[in-house]
């Protein structure tokens, strides 16, 4: 099992730039989550699918984050335009979805977001 | 709301001593509790889980007790290696609202050979 995909793994961009990060869940997975983690603010949830339905998107800092699941091995989270203090690793991780509260999520390697 | 409050670090021990990160949370119902461990430069793994009140969780020489009267899950090994040094995070995952999964701020551990 080739585990979540997540790219690229680092990205480097000017203030005001679009940024585009992927993530492939692993196969079979229903659920879908997008974190963002700094040392200033830890671990966040910005936003989480459930079968390709965006369940709760309360963790997205404002207007300029945007994510999407168009089936279920994809998914994208957008920022634009992109300020340096979006610099962070974002995580993608993905979870078998059985319906309770045992799930373990498994997540992917990370992008290193910088924006200049 | 539910929320996961753990010790602050970092914490750093010599090789073979004995670890203790404290857990504790406030959640309704019964929620189920992890431990993940994050090694640098990677995401997020399971280290291990306890789903209700009184298990044990266990996995490669660590344990950590669901305990509910204290609402506590703390993360104990007995002898640490070198190559135990990462940060770990306690998480619940709650019975209602969507299942939302709910990380603390993370513990980072350095061991001294």
């Amino acid at each position: 099992d080739a585990g979540v995909i997540q790219s690229p793994r680092h990205e480097v961009t000017e203030m005001g730039q679009e940024v585009t990060l992927r993530c492939k869940p692993i196969s079979g997975h229903n659920s879908l989550f997008w974190y963002r983690q700094t040392m200033m603010r830890g671990l966040e949830l910005l936003i989480y699918f459930n079968n390709n339905v965006p369940i709760d998107d309360s963790g997205m800092p404002e207007d300029r984050f945007s994510a999407k699941m168009p089936n279920a091995s994809f998914s994208t989270l957008k920022i634009q335009p992109s300020e340096p203090r979006d610099s962070a690793v974002y995580f993608c991780a993905s979870s078998p979805s059985t319906g309770t509260s045992t799930d373990t999520q498994y997540f992917g390697p990370g992008t290193r977001l910088t924006v200049l | 709301g539910d929320s996961v409050t753990q010790m602050e670090g970092p914490v750093t021990l010599s090789e073979e001593a004995f670890l203790t990160i404290n857990c504790t949370y406030t959640a309704t119902g019964y929620p189920s509790l992890f431990w993940y461990v994050q090694y640098p430069g990677e995401g997020l793994q399971l280290l291990l889980k306890a789903t209700k009140a009184d298990d044990k969780g266990s996995n490669k020489g660590f344990e950590a007790t669901y305990r509910k009267e204290t609402t506590s899950f703390h993360l104990e090994k007995g002898s640490v290696q070198v190559s135990d040094s990462a940060v770990y995070f306690c998480a619940l995952t709650g019975n209602t609202g969507g299942f939302k999964t709910i990380f603390g701020a993370g513990t980072r551990l350095f061991v001294k050979a």
